[in-house]
């Protein structure tokens, strides 16, 4: 299947640690990226790679993979991060996340 | 720095053919592969193809019968072409930059620029 699989919704309390998860066939032997989304505004690139963060991205976003999963981890939830997470394969996207911060 | 921009119509009518160009400014359009995203109100992201910058071109299966996309280096521009539209066709689309890395234990793809996006509706 080249379907990933993202849970709809988390929430994480304000300071808290968070991980995002996705999971697929497409992830085997492909390292994941990870996009915010807020509302009415384009996707932006948070990881990709090998745990790799575009420039601007704090060091709170990290990334990590293993077999058909993959994760994003935010480590000290801020008020900002609440957003839409979509995570992407091989041209394929996962449904999305809907992070709430508590 | 480099910037996308997406253009074109914003009311298409049914069966007729969607067409959007995306114009990258501030940098080359060699040596990337330049994709089309779509996202309907409300729902997720969806890719709809990309292209090379020499021409190559690979799309989604859902999609592929209906879509056309194509490059003008020497305008720096892409394009893309969605033929026999539908109502579940309106959405936000956007143009992106697609990049690719090889490691020694798997690649990486990441769609590393995006424009602002542009919302197409289908209506009559």
């Amino acid at each position: 299947s080249s379907e990933l699989t993202q849970d709809p919704a988390v929430s994480v309390a304000l300071g808290q640690t968070v991980r995002i998860t996705c999971q697929g066939d497409s992830l085997r032997g492909y390292y994941a990226s990870w996009y915010q989304q807020k509302p009415g505004q384009a996707p932006v690139l948070v990881i990709y790679g090998k745990n790799n963060r575009p420039s601007g991205i704090p060091d709170r976003f990290s990334g990590s993979s293993s077999g058909n999963t993959a994760s994003l981890t935010i480590t000290g939830a801020q008020a900002e991060d609440e957003a839409d997470y979509y995570c992407n394969s091989r041209e394929v996207f996962g449904g999305g996340t809907k992070l709430t911060v508590l | 720095q480099v910037q996308l921009q997406e253009s074109g119509p914003g009311l298409v009518k049914p069966s007729e053919t969607l067409s959007l160009t995306c114009t990258v400014s501030g940098g080359s359009i060699s040596s990337y592969y330049w994709s089309w995203i779509r996202q309907p109100p409300g729902k997720g992201l969806e890719w709809i193809g990309y292209i090379y910058y020499s021409g190559s071109t690979n799309y989604n299966p859902s999609l592929k019968s209906r879509v056309t996309i194509s490059v003008d280096t020497s305008k720096t521009q892409f394009s893309l072409k969605l033929s026999s539209v539908t109502t579940a066709d309106t959405a936000v689309y956007y143009c992106a930059r697609e990049e690719r890395q090889y490691y020694y234990d798997g690649r990486g793809f990441m769609f590393d620029l995006w424009g602002r996006g542009t919302l197409v509706t289908v209506s009559s």
